[in-house]
């Protein structure tokens, strides 16, 4: 079984420029949450995705991050205009969308922002 | 968010148990216990959870407490390959009964060869 597929897996921009990560989620996984981890710390959800509906994003800056989750399967998150402290790795992770289900993420994207 | 206290960091020798410790004092009635763990340069991977009961799986064992305000996980063999972040977590029901998984810092176990 395929797992969550990210891309890219590295991205260098400068500040104020835009930039967008992809996620492809596990075949017939209607949940779908992007992850936001600054080093050393713990990976923080940023927006949780229900088929096309938003669950969660109380924790997403909405001035300068957007997400969308087109047909219920792929998934992009952008940022614009990027801040040094967006540098992080962004994890996409996914789950069959019931109670108590396991989550399986993605190897992330790791974004450094100059 | 309810949340969890784990120490920082914990060593191990290869081919020992290890015991891993949790608190979660406020943890209400409908919170599960979730334990992922994260090796370098991955994502997070699920290894147990539980409610009330004790549980166990080909990856490792999970201890609750009667009173349910702490919790162990436990590694039966550490190999080299179990050193990572281990993360205890409540999960949170959202409307429309879907969950949120809330990280913490985590403990960094080390295994020693």
């Amino acid at each position: 079984e395929a797992g969550v597929a990210q891309s890219p897996r590295y991205k260098i921009i400068e500040k104020r420029q835009s930039v967008a990560f992809w996620c492809n989620p596990i075949s017939g996984h209607a949940t779908l949450y992007w992850y936001q981890q600054i080093l050393g710390q713990g990976p923080k959800l940023l927006i949780q995705f229900q088929n096309n509906g938003v669950v969660d994003d109380s924790q997403l800056p909405k001035d300068r991050f957007s997400a969308e989750r087109l047909k219920g399967v792929d998934s992009t998150l952008k940022i614009q205009p990027a801040k040094l402290e967006d540098s992080a790795v962004y994890l996409c992770a996914s789950s069959l969308g019931i109670a108590k289900n396991i989550q399986y993420f993605g190897a992330g994207t790791r974004l450094s922002v100059l | 968010d309810a949340k969890t206290t784990q120490p920082n960091s914990m060593e191990s020798n290869e081919e020992e148990p290890v015991h891993l410790p949790c608190n979660h004092s406020t943890i209400s009635g409908t919170d599960y216990i979730h334990w992922y763990r994260q090796l370098p340069s991955q994502g997070p991977e699920y290894v147990i959870h539980g409610l009330t009961s004790n549980v166990n799986n080909r990856m490792a064992s999970l201890a609750i407490a009667e009173d349910r305000k702490s919790s162990t996980l436990i590694l039966h063999r550490a190999t080299l390959r179990d050193a990572a972040v281990y993360y205890c977590i409540l999960s949170t029901l959202l409307q429309g009964g879907s969950e949120k998984l809330v990280f913490g810092k985590g403990t960094k176990l080390t295994v020693n060869p």
